[in-house]
């Protein structure tokens, strides 16, 4: 049962486009959630997150939305550069119970394309 | 500074056989988490380590059992492996701060585990 989902195994933008990464999840626990940019052979790097109690959070090119309703989020690279072509993971957690082991999706390939 | 690192890299181990991965938080940090990310899926919650105990554990059997050293160093053990074992292997470390560790957790570049 999967509680974070990202079903977009690839996505292909131009560069100087907008890439959108998509997220939905299941628990309602969740009060905070990540997301995470992995390039081959190197560990998940954090790139930014949101609280549950915002609905937008954005650092330079990057923007991520919740909808808690919907129980999904996005992620929006503007513009987008080659080097943003990595594997992007989407991560959630739950801080009521004082846990803070992150739950993953299976990320989501994004290639930019010249 | 460092940031979190883990050995070995690479390692090849025979089903039934045990193995011990090790990591090193990033400078600063004294929690340190374990994660289990086979391939085309996203890492999986193995447990976390804090104060030398396990703090949390997520949905793995026993064979998966772990230390933390006074240094904040940690190790990963697995008994009696498994085909399904292979995977990459990724250690986390954050601080803890009212009792929760720091929302961003920071990622070391994981070992490579072949079961054969």
């Amino acid at each position: 049962d999967q509680q974070v989902k990202q079903n977009s195994p690839s996505l292909s933008v131009q560069e100087g486009r907008i890439s959108i990464l998509n997220c939905d999840y299941t628990n309602s626990m969740f009060d905070y959630f990540l997301w995470y940019k992995k390039y081959p052979a190197e560990g998940p790097t954090f790139l930014i997150s949101i609280s549950s109690i915002k609905d937008k959070n954005e650092d330079g090119r990057f923007t991520v939305f919740l909808n808690k309703s919907a129980k999904h989020l996005s992620l929006h690279i503007v513009p987008s550069q080659p080097g943003d072509s990595a594997v992007y993971f989407c991560a959630a957690r739950a801080t009521g119970g004082g846990a803070d082991g992150l739950t993953f999706g299976k990320g989501t390939h994004l290639i930019i394309q010249p | 500074d460092a940031g979190v690192t883990q050995s070995p890299t690479h390692l090849i181990k025979t089903r039934g056989q045990q193995v011990t991965l090790r990591c090193s938080p990033k400078s600063g940090h004294d929690t340190v988490s374990w994660y289990q990310q086979a391939l085309g899926q996203g890492p999986q919650f193995i447990f976390q380590y804090y104060e030398e105990e396990e703090r949390q554990r997520g949905n793995f059997p026993d064979r998966f059992s772990g230390h933390q050293f006074p240094n904040y160093s940690s190790e990963l053990n697995v008994n009696a492996l498994l085909l399904g074992d292979s995977a990459l292997y990724l250690c986390a470390s954050s601080h803890i701060t009212g009792g929760l560790s720091s929302y961003e957790q920071y990622f070391g570049p994981g070992t490579r585990l072949t079961v054969t």
